[in-house]
């Protein structure tokens, strides 16, 4: 499988400003990460496929301007929530595709936006 | 378009019995993935099983076993002798065999195991 973590585990910030969350694959390269939403008893939303070197793969209704990507490397990929408001509140799952065409997630990133 | 569909939104059973959860899929592809992931609690995705469609073998990981049923599109979870610690909720899901594509998952079913 794929070690995969997520910094922070929970942030709090105020509306109006901006929250990285990064996402590491410990010990696979991973040319393919994706980020995904989950909402309250929801199942997981894909927000847009990260690739290393080039530009992310947004879903359809998700604002690429809002949702920063970056895969700088085989191991980082980071999301930034830019002027957050309290409706982007959320749990932010991170994944990376490993080895036996699986996907491994990191544990999540909670955002509140007050 | 792919889609999993997942038709029991709750279940609740006794710690060692056995549970059986469903999933229905749809798609046009002859080669893909499907895999059922636990969440617990903590809320961290964990992999539970694994199955290529081209293998006619049933998946199994211990007290986990699926039934695949290509022709029919079904992809069901048995869970064995369940345990406390399988509390979660389980989401079936699909990938085609592509090796960037993304996961499909269904809403998920919300298990407890009760003592």
């Amino acid at each position: 499988g794929a070690v995969v973590s997520q910094h922070p585990s929970r942030v709090i910030c105020k509306s109006g400003t901006s929250v990285k969350i990064e996402c590491r694959s410990l010990d696979f390269q991973a040319t393919t990460m994706f980020w995904y939403r989950q909402f309250p008893k929801q199942s997981l939303m894909l927000m847009a496929t990260s690739n290393e070197g080039s530009k992310a793969t947004y879903e359809q209704g998700v604002e690429k301007d809002k949702f920063l990507i970056n895969h700088a490397s085989l191991t980082l990929s980071t999301l930034t929530v830019t002027s957050a408001h309290p409706e982007d509140s959320s749990f932010y799952i991170c994944s990376v595709r490993g080895g036996w065409e699986t996907q491994y997630f990191g544990p999540g990133t909670r955002l509140l936006v007050l | 378009a792919q889609t999993v569909t997942q038709s029991q939104p709750e279940m609740s059973v006794q710690e060692a019995e056995t549970v059986t959860l469903s999933c229905t899929y749809d798609t046009s592809e002859s080669n893909y993935y499907l895999f059922w992931y636990k969440q617990p609690p903590s809320r961290q995705m964990i992999l539970v099983i694994r199955q290529e469609a081209y293998k006619q073998q049933n998946a199994t990981e211990n007290r986990f076993s699926v039934n695949f049923q290509k022709a029919a599109k079904s992809f069901s979870l048995k869970i064995s002798d369940s345990q406390l610690g399988d509390t979660a909720m389980y989401f079936c899901a699909f990938m085609k065999a592509n090796r960037d594509d993304k996961i499909i998952f269904g809403k998920g079913t919300r298990l407890h195991i009760l003592p």
